[in-house]
């Protein structure tokens, strides 16, 4: 079965720290990540995908198939940036990119 | 453009009673998801939608249904409501090509009594 897990339910950092949001995946075949984010009194939108390999608002995502990890990291952390942040995986090999597993989220306050 | 539209947004139902919920995707947008959000079970899958045929389906009992129209609006229906229906239910149109990007909708929140 695919899960998806993040550790951290709340991440508290002070603007201009560098900050990482951790995420675990479990799949047995071939996955395609994604982190997506839900700024306050917004919409859920996609940030970033593995595959594209851009630095999206400063965030980027490695995927690590040896540690099974793809974790989210900005070197400087802004106040906007706080949001809820959901790691998601689908298959990779797939037609449909509809079907997501979503992690429980991680909750990002940047502090002044 | 026009974002995903879903309605009713809030809605208030007893035990037993069923309910439908709609969606409109971007237009141009084929493929239709929806997720029911809780805070104990987070965002989970219900079913995915792509010209009128379901292509993908969660782990969620038979009371749980949708469909799609040939305009490529998408409703669900839970019937025989329980308590532990009371969610968030998401849905998503899906961006063609092979992006794989999911614009989301507000949402409608249900609340079973």
């Amino acid at each position: 079965a695919q899960r998806v897990t993040q550790p951290e339910k709340l991440l508290s950092v002070f603007k201009g720290a560098p900050v990482e949001l951790k995420c675990n995946y479990s799949y047995s075949g071939s996955p395609e990540l994604f982190w997506y984010v839900q700024y306050s009194r917004q919409r859920l939108q996609l940030l970033l995908r593995h595959i594209s390999r851009e630095s999206i608002k400063g965030f980027t995502a490695d995927l690590n198939k040896g540690e099974t990890s793809f974790h989210l990291k900005k070197p400087f952390a802004q106040e906007e940036d706080s949001a809820m942040y959901y790691c998601a995986l689908t298959n990779a090999g797939g037609t449909s990119y509809g079907k997501l597993t979503f992690g429980q989220g991680t909750i990002l306050t940047v502090h002044p | 453009k026009a974002g995903v539209t879903q309605t009713p947004r809030y809605l208030i139902k007893t035990r037993g009673q069923q309910v439908t919920l709609s969606c409109s995707p971007i237009s141009g947008h084929r493929s239709v998801s929806w997720y029911q959000q809780t805070p104990g079970q987070g965002l989970q899958f219900l079913f995915e939608y792509f010209s009128e045929t379901q292509r993908n389906k969660g782990n969620f009992p038979g009371r749980f249904s949708g469909r799609q129209f040939s305009n490529s609006r998408s409703e669900m229906n839970v019937s025989t409501l329980e308590l532990g229906d009371s969610a968030l239910y998401l849905c998503a149109s899906i961006s063609g090509g092979n992006t794989g990007e999911l614009f989301f909708g507000e949402g409608s929140r249900l609340t079973v009594l």
